[in-house]
């Protein structure tokens, strides 16, 4: 496996279930992101972390819960979700959270909330 | 005022054309300039960035960055069928912020 690996690649669930995003960067990269994308809006930053420690939440509702056990995996809880957040999740790894730092993106978790 | 604005399009261009994208900010402190290629059902890539104002080329591709005028371009010549992707600017603060500003990206199809 190279570069950022994302599953599942698609989700369905209910508003009652839980689910789980995972993402897992064979980069050797310190940072770590989650990403929102809709339809005709920008990306919106959810979370990052660097070197494990979450050092971003965007203002994002306790209904998404991340997990950082290590540099190389992350993990996007789900549960109670609701149909406005269907949408595409992006994971993201840099190897610096400043500067230039290029982002690797991974090809995403489509969600649907029915 | 949103912080950075970027036509969605979508743009259709025939193959060999000069095509220019274009993304204007309200927020002086950006210095990291940033283009993003994303092709359907992929996650972005780094195409090009630039660093404070002025030009960059790379290939068929060249980055502009006008700090005055709080406005950066992306220009692609000969354009070819396999460019057809969404185009999204982003942009970054130099004082050690992490978050990166993402415009809405422009949908681009070439045709041949």
């Amino acid at each position: 496996e190279t570069g950022v690996t994302q599953t599942p690649r698609h989700l369905v669930m209910g508003m009652t279930n839980k689910k789980s995003l995972k993402c897992e960067q064979h980069l050797g990269h310190n940072a770590m992101y989650w990403y929102k994308q809709s339809a005709k809006k920008p990306l919106e930053l959810m979370f990052v972390y660097n070197f494990k420690e979450q050092t971003e939440n965007n203002s994002v509702p306790s209904r998404f819960s991340p997990e950082c056990p290590n540099s190389s995996h992350l993990f996007l809880h789900l549960h109670t979700l609701q149909p406005e957040d269907s949408a595409l999740y992006l994971c993201a790894s840099s190897q610096a959270i400043t500067g230039a730092g290029e982002l690797f993106f991974g090809e995403g978790s489509r969600l649907t909330v029915l | 005022q949103k912080e950075v604005e970027q036509d969605p399009g979508p743009l259709s261009v025939p193959e060999g054309a000069i095509v220019s994208l274009n993304c204007t900010y309200s927020n002086s402190a950006f210095q990291y300039f940033m283009w993003y290629r994303q092709y359907s059902r992929k996650g972005p890539e780094l195409l090009m960035y630039t660093y404070s104002s002025g030009n960059k080329e790379d290939g068929r591709f060249t980055a502009q960055v006008d700090k005055s005028s709080k406005y950066i371009s992306l220009f692609i010549r000969d354009s070819q069928p396999s460019d057809s992707a969404t185009y999204l600017c982003a942009m970054r603060g130099g004082g050690g912020s992490e978050k990166l500003v993402f415009g809405k990206g422009t949908k681009l199809t070439v045709n041949p």
